[in-house]
C-alpha cells in the first residue's frame, strides 16, 4: 500500500463550486503539506501543518483553506473553484525527527498526486 | 528577490555518458540542499541531500556538489540510461525556515 495517499486522484468542476482534496499517510509523519504545480512553475507551496493544531500559509493561499483532522490526514479545500486553479496537486509529509541527515534532513514524501480541471 | 534557476531546456545525452544538472540560487543562505526526481504525472521522489559544510554526497551512480560561495549545486547521474529519463527538481531550505522551496526543475532525456 503507498504510504501517501490522495483521493480523488482526478477532478473535473465547475466555476463557483467548492472541491475538496484528501490527503492520508500511514508514514506517522507530523509534518504535512499540500503543494500546487504548474507547467513551468514548479511546485509552489500552499499550505503546510506541523502538527495537528499547527497550520500555516505558504506562497499562494489565497482561495484555498485546509484542514488537519488527525496526524494522518490533511485536506485541501477549494472553497469557490476558479478556472486559473486548475493545476496538479501534491500534497507531501516529513518527519521532524529523523531523515536521511539524523534530523535535520526532513526529506519529504509525496503522494501520486490530483489533477484538478476547472472549467 | 530570492530566486532558484535551474536549466529550463532539456537536457538530451546518449546512454553511458555523465548527465550534469544545475541548481542556481540568489538571496539564500541555504542550510542544506535537496535533490528530487519526477516521473510524468507522478510526485517527486527525494534522492539525495547535501548539507552547507558538505562539498561533495555521493549515491551509486549519483553525485551532488555543493558550492556556497558560487551559490550552486550540480547534479550528476555517471553511465546513464534510458531508464534516468525525468525531471530532476532542486530545492532548498534556508535558515531557521522549515519550508523547502523548488526549483522548476530540468528535464533530463536519456537516448539508448
Amino acid at each position: 500500500d503507498a504510504d501517501v495517499t490522495q483521493t480523488p486522484r482526478n477532478r473535473i468542476t465547475k466555476t463557483g463550486k467548492r472541491i475538496m482534496l484528501e490527503c492520508s499517510q500511514t508514514k506517522g509523519h507530523d509534518r504535512m503539506y499540500w503543494y500546487r504545480q504548474d507547467p513551468g512553475l514548479g511546485l509552489q507551496l500552499i499550505y503546510y501543518s506541523f502538527d495537528v493544531k499547527d497550520i500555516n500559509k505558504g506562497e499562494i493561499s489565497d482561495g484555498y483553506s485546509v484542514s488537519r483532522q488527525a496526524q494522518a490526514k490533511f485536506s485541501l479545500s477549494l472553497e469557490s473553484a476558479i478556472p486559473n486553479q486548475t493545476a496538479l496537486y501534491f500534497c507531501a509529509t516529513s518527519d521532524s525527527t529523523t531523515g536521511t541527515s539524523g534530523g535535520a534532513g526532513n526529506e519529504q514524501f509525496f503522494g501520486p498526486g490530483t489533477r484538478l480541471t476547472v472549467l | 528577490s530570492q530566486k532558484i534557476e535551474q536549466n529550463s531546456e532539456a537536457l538530451n545525452i546518449q546512454e553511458g555518458k555523465t548527465a550534469t544538472l544545475t541548481c542556481n540560487y540568489t538571496n539564500y543562505s541555504p542550510a542544506y540542499l535537496q535533490w528530487y526526481r519526477q516521473d510524468p504525472g507522478r510526485g517527486p521522489v527525494f534522492l539525495l541531500l547535501i548539507r552547507e559544510n558538505e562539498k561533495e554526497k555521493r549515491k551509486e551512480r549519483l553525485k551532488v556538489t555543493f558550492d556556497t560561495t558560487l551559490k550552486q549545486s550540480l547534479f550528476h547521474i555517471t553511465a546513464s540510461q534510458p531508464a534516468d529519463s525525468a525531471t530532476y527538481l532542486c530545492a532548498l531550505r534556508g535558515g531557521a525556515t522549515n519550508k523547502l522551496i523548488f526549483g522548476t526543475g530540468t528535464l533530463l532525456a536519456v537516448q539508448p
